[in-house]
Order: C-alpha cells, then sequence, then structure tokens
C-alpha cells in the first residue's frame, strides 16, 4: 500500500521559513518524481513544485527562488524548504506522487498525503 | 502560463443523471490532461488520465475525452458517493489546475 505522510507544517510569521517533509513507502521511491501540491482555506488545488528521481527541482513561479525541494533517496523523503513565506503561502501542503516513471515532473499525481497545515501570520 | 478555465463552478444534479464538466486550455496541451475528485477534508483522488484513461479502480461511469485545448468529464449514473468537487490538471507544461466544479444535490 502506498503511503505518503507529510510533517511539518506549523504558524509562522511572515517572512519566516518553514521545512515540511514527507516519507513515504509502499513504492520504488528512487523511481518516480515526487510532489508538492497546496490549498489555500476554502481554494483550489496549486502545484508548488516538483523533484525528479534524480533530484532535479522544478518550481511554480510564485515560490520560485523562495522554496527548495530535496529528497533523501537513502530514507524516501521529500522536503520543502520555504523561505520568506508571505500570508499566501497560507495553505495545506500536499506531499503527492508522479504516476509515470521517467517522464519529466510534474505528471498526474495518482497517490497524496494528508497534508500539512501552513499558516503564515502575524 | 496555460490558464485552465473550467466550468460550471457549481452543478445541482440528482442521482441517476449524466454529468458533464468542461476544461479549456489557454493553449495546447495534447491529452496532457488529468481529473481528480476532492471530497471535504479529504486529499485528492485520481480519476482521470491522458485525457481519457481511467485510473485503475475508477468506476467506469467516469469517463473523458478530449485533446488539445477543450476536455470533458463525464459521469454518467451519477451516485451519492459523486457529490464532490472535480478539478482537471495540466500537465503539458509545469502544471495548472482548473479552478474547480462543485457537484451538490439538486
Amino acid at each position: 500500500e502506498v503511503l505518503l505522510l507529510e510533517s511539518g507544517g506549523a504558524l509562522v510569521q511572515p517572512g519566516g521559513s518553514l521545512k515540511l517533509s514527507c516519507v513515504a513507502s509502499g513504492f520504488t521511491f528512487t523511481n518516480y518524481a515526487m510532489n508538492w501540491v497546496r490549498q489555500a482555506p476554502g481554494r483550489g488545488l496549486e502545484w508548488v513544485s516538483a523533484t525528479t528521481s534524480g533530484g532535479n527541482p522544478y518550481y511554480a513561479d510564485s515560490v520560485k527562488g523562495r522554496f527548495t525541494i530535496s529528497r533523501d533517496n537513502s530514507k524516501n523523503m521529500v522536503y520543502l524548504q520555504m523561505d520568506s513565506l508571505r500570508v499566501e503561502d497560507t495553505a495545506l501542503y500536499y506531499c503527492a506522487k508522479d504516476s509515470t516513471q521517467g517522464l519529466v515532473p510534474p505528471d498526474a499525481f495518482d497517490f497524496w498525503g494528508q497534508g500539512t497545515m501552513v499558516v503564515v501570520s502575524s | 502560463d496555460i490558464q485552465m478555465t473550467q466550468s460550471p463552478p457549481n452543478l445541482s444534479a440528482s442521482v441517476g443523471d449524466r454529468v458533464t464538466i468542461t476544461c479549456r486550455a489557454s493553449q495546447n496541451i495534447n491529452n496532457w490532461l488529468s481529473w481528480y475528485q476532492q471530497k471535504p477534508g479529504k486529499a485528492p483522488k485520481l480519476l482521470i488520465y491522458k485525457s481519457s484513461t481511467l485510473e485503475s479502480g475508477v468506476p467506469s461511469r467516469f469517463g473523458g475525452s478530449g485533446s488539445g485545448t477543450e476536455f470533458t468529464l463525464t459521469i454518467n449514473n451519477l451516485q451519492p458517493d459523486d457529490f464532490a468537487t472535480y478539478y482537471c490538471q495540466q500537465h503539458s507544461r509545469s502544471s495548472t489546475f482548473g479552478q474547480g466544479t462543485k457537484v451538490e444535490v439538486k
């Protein structure tokens, strides 16, 4: 069974930093790109970032230069370092798995975690 | 950036109805279009990928079609479990989601 479990969400002040983590299990982690997708309260979905199986990063324009995605294939972990946080970054952050091996991410997302909440407020 | 325009934003329907949701891309995305279902407090669930391929385990009453810039999600014989919000997603260049369509009980 594929499981994705996010952690690290918190209340943080504008301009602050936070690091999210996602641990994966139930599939060959090293074969798949991984993503972060967020959803502001009562709003739609927004793709944030992806990392290829080899660690190449991709970012949405809204977070480029502020967020850094990384992964540790030895631990089946993917991370999202979030710096210079803004009020508009407030959202539930989901970790999501690409559905197809070998494609440039993002692809369709076949498995999602339950999310971790980030609130940016003074 | 590729913009995804999804319509309608809300839809009232009854059990047994046929429901159609449309997604339009601002430029050609070939068939790099997926559909998701999301229920309150839950993560999205992949229904269809590559415009028309049904994800494993998804009931056959769900169907997708389209290519280029115009795409459709059809739900035949709407069931009580299908009342939810539906999103399209393009992943031709980067990724963008539609604004969502909430399917409610009529």
